[in-house]
């Protein structure tokens, strides 16, 4: 039973755009989300979070928006550019209690900037 | 470089056999956390360590333990391996056991079982 849901495998953009990575997840004890961006031959690396108690965080480029009502997390890029070109991974994080903590991941969606 | 350096990179062998993944922490981290990235799956939460001791476990194998050393490294030991286990196997650090501003992930160890 996959708790988090990555269900495009794939997403093309054209440079300058936006792109929209989406993610669903099931499991309502998730307090925290993040997303995280992988290169290839290389380790994830973090790149925004959102508490459960925002609908929105930003950071540069990147924005990320949650609907806890629709269980919908998406991750903004704009505009887009060519070194976005990755593996993003959404993850989720349920607070288990003294200091204990496992992330839960999709399976990612691979982005590929167009020039 | 992340700070976070897992040996070895690559590791090839049989069924049957047992092997040992390290992790060494980014400096100041306290907390390492394993995971597993098959073909098909996304990366799954395996074990946590937390100064020294076992703070979560999430889907590992019974054939699959870990610990972390006083010198806050860790150790991932794979036994009686299958076919199935061949994927990469990332090690992940933070400073306290919270996620909340992300782990810090190694570049992993690529594992074939033949």
């Amino acid at each position: 039973d996959q708790q988090v849901k990555q269900n495009s495998p794939s997403l093309s953009v054209q440079e300058g755009r936006i792109s929209i990575l989406n993610c669903d997840y099931t499991n309502s004890m998730f307090d925290y989300f993040l997303w995280y961006k992988k290169y290839p031959a290389e380790g994830p690396t973090f790149l925004i979070s959102i508490s459960s108690i925002k609908d929105k965080n930003e950071d540069g480029r990147f924005t990320v928006f949650l609907n806890k009502s629709a269980k919908h997390l998406s991750l903004h890029i704009v505009p887009s550019q060519p070194g976005d070109s990755a593996v993003y991974f959404c993850a989720a994080s349920a607070n288990l209690g003294g200091g204990a903590d496992g992330l839960t991941f999709g399976k990612g969606t691979h982005l590929i900037i167009q020039p | 470089d992340s700070g976070v350096t897992q040996t070895p990179k690559h590791l090839i062998t049989a069924t049957g056999q047992r092997v040992t993944l390290r992790c060494s922490p980014r400096s100041g981290d306290l907390s390492v956390y394993w995971y597993q990235q098959s073909l098909d799956q996304g990366l799954q939460f395996l074990i946590q360590y937390y100064n020294g001791e076992e703070r979560a476990k999430g889907n590992i194998l019974e054939r699959f333990s870990a610990q972390q050393f006083p010198d806050l490294h860790s150790e991932l030991n794979l036994s009686s391996l299958e076919l199935g286990d061949s994927a990469l196997y990332f090690c992940a650090s933070s400073v306290s056991g919270t996620t909340n501003y992300g782990y810090t992930f190694g570049s992993g160890t690529r594992l074939t079982v033949v």
